[in-house]
């Protein structure tokens, strides 16, 4: 089953508007929300983060939402830029043993910012 | 400094053979994940370690899928007798300690296409 879910596959802004990518999860044991962006041919690259216990979070023009009763994140992109076009990833981590975290993805969110 | 390096980049291979993937953490990288990435979904986590030891390898799907990382270091996936479902994206990444999870850092992937 799909513990975190992305349901739109693609999602298209102008330049200077905001982007608002959306992500759901199933599992309360999750402890922290994370935002990966990826362009074509290399690896994800961490954006950002944000604690269970927080609601909010936001670095430069990033800032991501959590409804924990909703169970429901979302990514604000303010204002965006055609190199913000990438695939989009909401993570999800569950804590193994104390230890480090193994992350459960999503499906992705394809980005496309007009210029 | 360098990043997470992935060797091939590509992999042509047919059904039945084996395969070996390697991956070159960031000098210092106690902790080393490899995830898979098939066609339209988002990465899914294979296998961890910490060292040498695979101390999570829950997400490893049958026992033709092994890992090793002997120096605790370079890490190599081995998958045996090869399927067409195979074929994906099998990116690592590494991480300076087993904490915080925005400290994981992605290779390029090794694309593998299983005929």
């Amino acid at each position: 089953d799909q513990q975190v879910k992305q349901n739109s596959p693609s999602l298209s802004v102008q330049e200077g508007r905001i982007s608002i990518l959306n992500c759901d999860y199933t599992n309360s044991m999750f402890d922290y929300f994370l935002w990966y962006k990826k362009y074509p041919a290399e690896g994800p690259t961490f954006l950002i983060s944000i604690s269970s216990i927080k609601d909010k979070n936001e670095d430069g023009r990033f800032t991501v939402f959590l409804n924990k009763s909703a169970k429901h994140l979302s990514l604000h992109i303010v204002p965006s830029q055609p190199g913000d076009s990438a695939v989009y990833f909401c993570a999800a981590s569950v804590p193994y043993g104390g230890a480090t975290n193994k992350l459960i993805f999503g499906t992705g969110t394809l980005l496309a910012v007009q210029p | 400094g360098a990043g997470v390096s992935q060797t091939p980049s590509n992999k042509v291979t047919e059904k039945g053979k084996y395969v070996e993937l390697r991956c070159d953490p960031i000098s210092g990288h106690t902790a080393l994940y490899w995830y898979r990435q098939s066609l339209g979904q988002g990465p899914e986590f294979l296998i961890y370690f910490q060292g040498t030891g695979a101390a999570d390898d829950s997400g490893l799907p049958n026992d033709r899928f092994f890992a090793v990382r002997p120096e605790g270091s370079v890490s190599t996936l081995k998958i045996q007798r090869t399927e067409r479902g195979d074929s994906a994206v099998y990116l690592c990444a590494s991480s300076a300690i087993a904490g915080p999870v925005e400290t994981q850092y992605f290779g390029p992937g090794t694309r593998l296409l299983v005929l």
